[in-house]
């Protein structure tokens, strides 16, 4: 099983800051999601990476794929940005693998 | 598109008790998953399905059930029901498994008591 960890587990930013969350894991995989669960309890899909770098306005993600690491990255955090950040692998096959999850609290 | 939509959002059971989460999706996706979340943990795979009439388990299937009797529709039965199976319960689904996004349904809330 491909085990997926996270850090922070928990992290407090001022509004403004650059903010890192780092995800790793132990297996090849073929791609590896970063999704956003608000406070709500709703869960979206913010990328999806097998190489590289994506970024979507002042969200950059990138991964490296021989160090088996990945980080999400927000510019000028601003406190709506708060909300748990979950890392997610796919091995081969169908389902994805969980990290437990980064805990972000963005305050003005 | 409604998306992924799941009912009820919030259920209480006593122990032994049975239930269907229902879980419904109209992009005409193939593949639909069941997970579990629970607190301080990632979430885990129950179920899924690769297209009507195709289920296969997850992780942690003890205790639950699957069918996929249309493309649309992924119910999950909880039979007699057990304290450890209080959690929140997505429901997600792909048209393929290589597609960027999974969408997720808003979840169920269950205690069992």
């Amino acid at each position: 099983k491909n085990e997926v960890e996270q850090s922070p587990q928990n992290l407090t930013a001022q509004e403004g800051e650059f903010i890192t969350i780092n995800c790793s894991y132990s297996v090849g995989i073929s791609a590896l999601h970063w999704l956003q669960q608000h406070p709500g309890g709703g869960i979206v899909s913010l990328f999806m990476l097998s190489s590289g770098k994506k970024k979507h306005g002042r969200l950059i993600a990138t991964i490296n794929i021989q160090e088996k690491h990945s980080s999400l990255h927000i510019t000028a955090s601003h406190p709506r940005d708060s909300a748990v950040y979950i890392c997610a692998v796919r091995p081969s096959g169908y389902a994805l693998n969980f990290g437990k999850g980064t805990s972000l609290l963005v305050t003005p | 598109n409604a998306g992924v939509t799941q009912t009820p959002k919030f259920r209480i059971l006593k122990i032994g008790q049975s239930m269907t989460l229902q879980c419904t999706q109209d992009m005409n996706h193939n593949y639909m998953y069941w997970y579990r979340q629970d607190p301080g943990m990632g979430l885990k795979l129950i179920y899924y399905s690769v297209g009507a009439g195709i289920t296969d388990k997850g992780e942690v299937p003890n205790g639950y059930n699957v069918s996929r009797s249309t493309t649309e529709d992924f119910p999950l039965r909880l039979e007699l029901a057990a304290p450890s199976q209080t959690s929140v319960y997505f429901c997600a689904s792909l048209p393929e498994y290589t597609y960027n996004e999974q969408f997720f349904g808003p979840g169920t809330r269950l205690t069992v008591l």
